[in-house]
């Protein structure tokens, strides 16, 4: 299995709300990543997680939350977001740090919209 | 890592090469050449790297100048599918953070 499922596929919620994202991978990556993209611009690094352990959080506002359940899993936790923070957030994975290659295999995204 | 510079975009007629271009002069020695492209809606899709040499696969051919200041994506029969946001990324192999530039927007012309 080569795929990186991402879920919801489109997401509408309020500033009040509160929801989550979900990606999932079984190639056995142990490196899992967010990024954030806007219309006609490239994919923001937001988070990265090695191990399980967050090694990197590209100084994102704390209305994002991210969660690493387990190896296979990555979740982003949101509340009180903005409509600015419309956009496509996108789930990759990849081998990690210390192993031969690093490509990322990304997810198809999930588009969400903030009233 | 180095920055990459790339065309904003380019033209090829579909069933021609497609040559990418890409220019990493800052790039340093243990960093690798990625290539990515994007086509419309969808997730980023991992093309081909390379660190000297120049490399081939089922998707694409990577070449690389012997100074590593710039490298060429060759798509050797372009399809209409093949339009795409097209990213060149200078990274440490082992690293787990990438930047995307700007990319190279890939129109394939029937």
């Amino acid at each position: 299995d080569t795929e990186v499922t991402q879920t919801p596929k489109h997401l509408v919620m309020g500033m009040t709300n509160k929801k989550s994202l979900k990606c999932e991978q079984h190639m056995g990556h142990r490196a899992m990543y967010w990024y954030k993209q806007k219309a006609k611009k490239p994919p923001e690094l937001m988070f990265v997680y090695s191990y399980e352990k967050l090694s990197i959080n590209e100084s994102v506002p704390s209305r994002f939350s991210p969660e690493c359940p387990n190896s296979s899993l990555l979740n982003l936790h949101l509340h009180a977001l903005q409509p600015e923070d419309s956009a496509l957030y996108l789930c990759a994975s990849s081998q990690g740090r210390g192993s031969g290659a690093n490509e990322q295999f990304f997810g198809p995204g999930t588009r969400l919209t903030v009233l | 890592d180095a920055k990459t510079t790339q065309p904003t975009s380019m033209d090829c007629a579909e069933g021609r090469a497609a040559n990418l271009p890409c220019n990493h002069s800052t790039i340093s020695g243990n960093e690798y050449v990625y290539w990515y492209r994007q086509i419309h809606s969808q997730g980023p899709q991992y093309i081909i790297h390379g660190l000297k040499n120049n490399e081939t696969n089922e998707m694409a051919s990577l070449i690389i100048t012997e100074d590593r200041k710039s490298s060429t994506l060759i798509l050797p029969h372009a399809t209409l599918r093949d339009t795409a946001v097209y990213y060149c990324i200078a990274s440490m192999n082992r690293d787990d953070k990438i930047i995307f530039g700007k990319g190279t927007r890939l129109h394939i012309l029937p």
